[in-house]
Parts: C-alpha cells; sequence; structure tokens
C-alpha cells in the first residue's frame, strides 16, 4: 500500500475561495482524521470518521469547514470562504481499528492570502 | 476539550546525554497512549501504542512507560545521537477513539 496520499500538497489560494484538500486512506483502515497543524496549537484534531461516518466534528473552527467521507477510499476538507488565519498544515491519517497507531499523509500546506 | 500536555516543550542535549520527556493525559476514559516521533518537513510515525497501567516499551535506545491512574507517561533516550532530533508527540486516545495530541518536546541533539 503506498500509505495515506493527500493531494495538493501545496495550496495557494487568494481569500474568499473556495478550499478542497483530499485524502485517500489506507485500504482496510476504518477510522480517518483530519488535523491541523499551526504554530499556536500544535495538531489539533478536527474531524474523524469510523466507517466512512463522522463520529466528531467538535474540532471544525466554524461552519466555513465541512468535511466528507463519500467512501471508504476518499476523504475531502472543504473551506468556503477561506481566510487568511486557515493558512496550516492540514494532515489526514487513517488507522484499522481502535487502539492502533495512526499513519499520516504527507500534509497539504494551505496559504491563503 | 481533552487535556494532553508535554513538558518541556524544547530541549537542547549533547550527544551521548540520555534525556526524558513527559505526558500527561486524563486518567479517565483511558483507551491508549501514543508516542510519535516528528522529522521536520515529514510526517509523524508511531513509536509506541501503550494499553495496560504499569506497561513498558522499547525500541532500541528509546523507551517509554505508563500510568495510567495518574495519568503520566515518560519517554526515554538513552545516548542521545542528532538523528534524534525530532519533536516528539504523545498521543491520548478516549473511549470515543478520538486521538488527542499534546503539543510535542521538540529535541535537539548536538553533534
Amino acid at each position: 500500500d503506498a500509505g495515506v496520499i493527500q493531494s495538493p500538497r501545496h495550496e495557494v489560494t487568494e481569500m474568499g475561495q473556495e478550499v478542497t484538500l483530499r485524502c485517500k486512506p489506507i485500504s482496510g483502515h476504518d477510522y480517518l482524521f483530519w488535523y491541523r497543524q499551526t504554530m499556536m496549537r500544535g495538531l489539533e484534531l478536527l474531524i474523524y470518521f469510523n466507517n466512512n461516518v463522522p463520529i466528531d466534528d467538535s474540532g471544525m473552527p466554524e461552519d466555513r469547514f465541512s468535511a466528507k467521507m463519500p467512501n471508504a477510499s476518499f476523504s475531502t476538507l472543504k473551506i468556503q470562504p477561506s481566510e487568511p488565519r486557515d493558512s496550516a498544515v492540514y494532515f489526514c491519517a487513517s488507522r484499522p481499528f481502535m487502539n492502533t497507531e495512526a499513519f499520516f499523509g504527507q500534509g497539504t500546506r494551505l496559504t491563503v492570502v | 476539550i481533552l487535556n494532553v500536555e508535554q513538558s518541556p516543550q524544547s530541549l537542547h542535549v549533547q550527544e551521548g546525554d540520555s534525556t526524558n520527556f513527559t505526558c500527561s493525559f486524563p486518567s479517565s476514559n483511558f483507551y491508549a497512549l501514543h508516542w510519535y516521533r516528528w522529522e521536520t518537513a515529514k510526517s509523524p510515525e508511531a513509536l509506541f501504542v501503550m494499553t495496560l497501567n504499569g506497561d513498558e516499551k522499547k525500541k532500541g535506545r528509546i523507551s517509554a512507560t505508563l500510568n495510567t491512574k495518574e495519568g503520566y507517561s515518560y519517554l526515554y533516550i538513552k545516548g542521545s545521537q542528532p538523528e534524534d532530533s525530532a519533536t516528539y508527540l504523545c498521543a491520548f486516545d478516549n473511549a470515543g477513539n478520538m486521538l488527542t495530541f499534546g503539543g510535542g518536546t521538540r529535541l535537539m541533539v548536538k553533534p
């Protein structure tokens, strides 16, 4: 397996634009996590899914953020409209079942200007 | 919000020194405690997943202990090497299967 795959690796967009980040988890993994990394807050959990169902989205900062997992092999994190304070590295991670290690993607560096 | 704290935030040691850092986490709804190693420009990679109180795990020169009753874990590195320089993250795995990370300890080992 190629591991967790995120795209794009880098995204630069203008304030107010819609941004969509994509993640392909490792095949067979039941759990998928979206994290945001900032200098101030470290790795911040935004939302996680179990078997494609969102379980906890309490970390999603505001209504501008939404995440979906239409099937077991694909998830998106959308920001609409984007703001400069959304600039960060966004990581996706997956794991096979509870109490197992999480495997991280390479991250998407988002810059909103 | 689950409170997962790591200390110190950063640490500078000389090559050959042994070092340790702390992770504190809620003592309720505990399922597992994870340690990850995060090198600059890479993604976090798991070192250990610990589930039992009193558990001790070892991988080469790195080891970790776990106290679930008081809510803390220690990570030890024996004889630090420059290649050990990284950020070490702990993560609390609770009954709801959330994986909440601490702020990390950034270790720099000088040759």
